[in-house]
């Protein structure tokens, strides 16, 4: 059984940056075809796709997050992390680690963490 | 980017009840579209991938259809635990500078 478990502070301060690292199970982030992703969903409910990384380092981001993403993978610990720069009140959200599965060019998600919620405030 | 529009935003049904939940693409994504479902302070979960086919241990009164820029997701008769809210999910990324994009959700609530 594949599990997915994001951890980090809840609250950071606006112009800080928030660090969030997800610890797989019943999985490896070494695993072919599979892109271990971040996604946040905003309090009125909209989901967010932030970016992923394989396993071989190649990282994707949103474009419209780029300058301040960094996502990185730690393979002797089974996990993959995010950290987000400069973040505003606008970054307040539920933080969500998933496991994407590849289909041609794009992924699917079938595996989610619990979510963490990350509120950005003084 | 591609936008996913999601309709309706709100359905009210009763137990029993086939209910029809759209999803629109801006452009054509071929079949690159999965279903989830989300219950209160839960992640979502995935119910249906490549537009039409089940994820393992989903049940068969869901199913999904579509390709290109329109697609829908069938409850045939809902159930007291399908109250949920549903997004759709496009997953076309076939430029380096495109990504996912998910609609914006469709609560089922009771009638």
């Amino acid at each position: 059984q594949v599990q997915l478990q994001e951890s980090g502070p809840g609250l950071v301060k606006p112009s800080q940056t928030l660090s969030l690292t997800c610890t797989v199970s019943g999985d490896s982030v070494s695993s072919i075809g599979h892109y271990w992703t971040w996604i946040r969903q905003y309090p009125g409910k909209g989901l967010e796709w932030i970016g992923y990384i394989y396993y071989s380092g190649s990282t994707h981001y949103n474009p419209s997050l780029r300058s301040r993403i960094t996502v990185s993978v730690d393979t002797s610990e089974n996990q993959f992390s995010l950290e987000l720069s400069s973040v505003t009140a606008a970054d307040t959200a539920v933080y969500y680690c998933a496991r994407g599965t590849r289909q041609w060019l794009g992924e699917y998600f079938d595996y989610w963490g619990q979510g963490l919620l990350v509120t950005v405030s003084s | 980017d591609i936008q996913m529009t999601q309709s309706p935003s709100t359905l009210s049904a009763s137990v029993g009840d086939r209910v029809t939940i759209t999803c629109r693409a801006s452009q054509s994504i071929s079949v690159w579209l999965a279903w989830y479902q989300q219950k209160p302070g839960k992640a979502p979960k995935l119910l249906i991938y490549k537009a039409s086919t089940l994820q393992s241990g989903v049940p068969s009164r869901f199913s999904g259809s579509g390709s290109g820029t329109e697609f829908t997701l069938t409850i045939s008769s809902l159930q007291p635990d399908d109250f949920a809210t549903y997004y759709c999910q496009q997953y076309n990324e076939q430029r380096s500078n495109s990504y996912s994009t998910f609609g914006g959700g469709t609560k089922v609530d009771i009638k």
